[in-house]
């Protein structure tokens, strides 16, 4: 399989504390990316961090990626009670136009 | 949803009937995805297309067939249905590998 790991698989926070979740994948990769689903709602995309980058911010949220690990994070800072969902991280396959996804970690943002 | 419908919402199937889901995108985007979600799995990849009649099989197509026969529709058929095959399933598309949309998935369930 080419499907990734997150780790933890669950998070339980107090809001404004800052939730870290990582993500461990297979193969090579083009690029990574982590989506949110809010329960019973499709996934939708945050950001995406190429494979020759190393970290990216996107408003409260920073990513960082180590190809030589195979290892990705995903930083929320100051959370918030919207911010409770689960959190997947995504990589293409080199050879393909496929996204692969990882197994997701549930936030929970105590208000 | 990025102009994405998903149909049916919820489906009760019994095993071994046939059942299709169907897909339909008002985006004009190229490529097309079937996943289905299962706790403890995440999301996995059960086929793609990526051009009209041009699809390939994913991680988990074994029971599952599709077909695109214009752009804007992506059919994923269960010839005969199992309980194994209940899941919720999403249709995703993209124009580049870059950020995939979701659709709101559909519930199945097979008795």
């Amino acid at each position: 399989s080419q499907q990734g790991e997150e780790d933890p698989q669950a998070l339980s926070i107090q809001e404004g504390e800052n939730a870290t979740m990582n993500c461990s994948y297979k193969t090579s990769i083009n690029n990574l990316q982590w989506y949110r689903q809010n329960s019973g709602r499709g996934l939708v995309h945050l950001i995406l961090i190429r494979s020759n980058e190393r970290e990216k911010h996107s408003g409260r949220l920073r990513v960082t990626l180590d190809t030589s690990k195979k290892s990705s994070s995903l930083l929320i800072t100051a959370s918030r009670a919207a911010d409770t969902a689960s959190y997947f991280c995504a990589t293409d396959a080199v050879s393909g136009n496929q996204f692969y996804f990882g197994t997701g970690t549930s936030l929970t943002v105590i208000p | 949803d990025a102009g994405i419908t998903q149909s049916p919402r919820h489906k009760v199937t019994e095993t071994g009937t046939p059942v299709t889901l169907r897909c339909h995108q008002t985006e004009n985007h190229r490529y097309m995805y079937w996943y289905r979600q299962d706790p403890g799995h995440g999301l996995r990849l059960i086929h793609y297309s990526y051009g009209v009649k041009d699809t390939d099989k994913g991680e988990v197509s074994d029971g599952y067939s599709v077909s695109r026969s214009k752009t804007e529709d992506f059919l994923l058929t269960l010839e005969s249905a199992t309980s194994s095959q209940t899941s919720v399933y999403f249709c995703a598309i993209s124009e580049s590998i870059a950020e995939a949309f979701f659709g709101q998935g559909t519930r199945l369930t097979v008795v």
